[in-house]
């Protein structure tokens, strides 16, 4: 089981960036997902979640509004598209799994994170 | 919102002791829906402990967790040189999922 998140980089402020994580090892298609953030030297916050057939979203009121979750399950990938970026969206920005497959809900542990990609909003 | 306070911040301890680690959660976590994750220096968080007390594949038993309704702990019965790192409690029971501070164990 793997997920590689892409795309990390430096965004001027107000600027977009979209994130990739690839998934192999298991059914993707399976699986709700999640991105979670860490800005530097702090720790974790939840940002968003998909369910597993992509008809239920959830985001953090930080970012309701300017971050879109979506996924492929024929390319096995989840992304994460940012807007209207800030400073206090700089972070290692991680994917994680669900722990359990065919999961309805997003109230559920993630038991396989990636290794992440960093985020800087920095002009 | 669920607000999870960590403590201590950091716990100074030698190997072979045992590290207790308390969540402590300003509402009621439901269905005692609290996970522990273990984060290493440039590492992703691992999963430790879901539902309170069951442990993740692969985790040794030397971990164990524990605790209702607002108040958790996870305790490291004797402490390896690899258990040395940062450790986070997470509620998945009530919107929006919430992570505690975090509490470092280090080499004391």
């Amino acid at each position: 089981v793997q997920l590689v998140e892409s795309g990390g980089g430096v965004v001027q402020p107000g600027g977009s960036l979209r994130l990739s994580c690839a998934a192999s090892g298991f059914t993707f298609s399976s699986y709700g997902m999640h991105w979670v953030r860490q800005a530097p030297g702090k720790g974790l916050e939840w940002v968003a979640f998909i369910r597993y057939d992509g008809n239920d979203k959830y985001y953090a009121d930080s970012v309701k509004g300017r971050f879109t979750i979506s996924r492929d399950n024929s390319k096995n990938t989840l992304y994460l598209q940012m807007n209207s970026l800030r400073a206090d969206d700089t972070a290692v920005y991680y994917c994680a799994k669900v722990g359990r497959e065919g999961v309805m809900t997003y109230y559920y542990y993630m038991d396989v994170w990636g290794k992440g990609t960093t985020v800087t909003v920095s002009s | 919102e669920i607000v999870l306070t960590q403590s201590p911040g950091t716990l100074s301890l030698s190997p072979g002791e045992r590290a207790t680690l308390s969540c402590r959660a300003s509402q009621s976590v439901s269905s005692s829906y609290l996970a522990w994750y273990q984060q290493k220096p440039g590492q992703a968080p691992r999963l430790l402990i879901y539902g309170t007390s069951s442990r993740a594949t692969g985790i040794p038993d030397r971990f164990s967790g524990s605790g209702s309704g607002t108040d958790f702990t996870l305790t490291i019965s004797r402490l390896e040189p690899e258990d040395f790192a940062v450790y986070y409690c997470q509620q998945y029971g009530d919107s929006p999922l919430t992570f505690g501070g975090g509490t470092k164990v280090e080499i004391k």
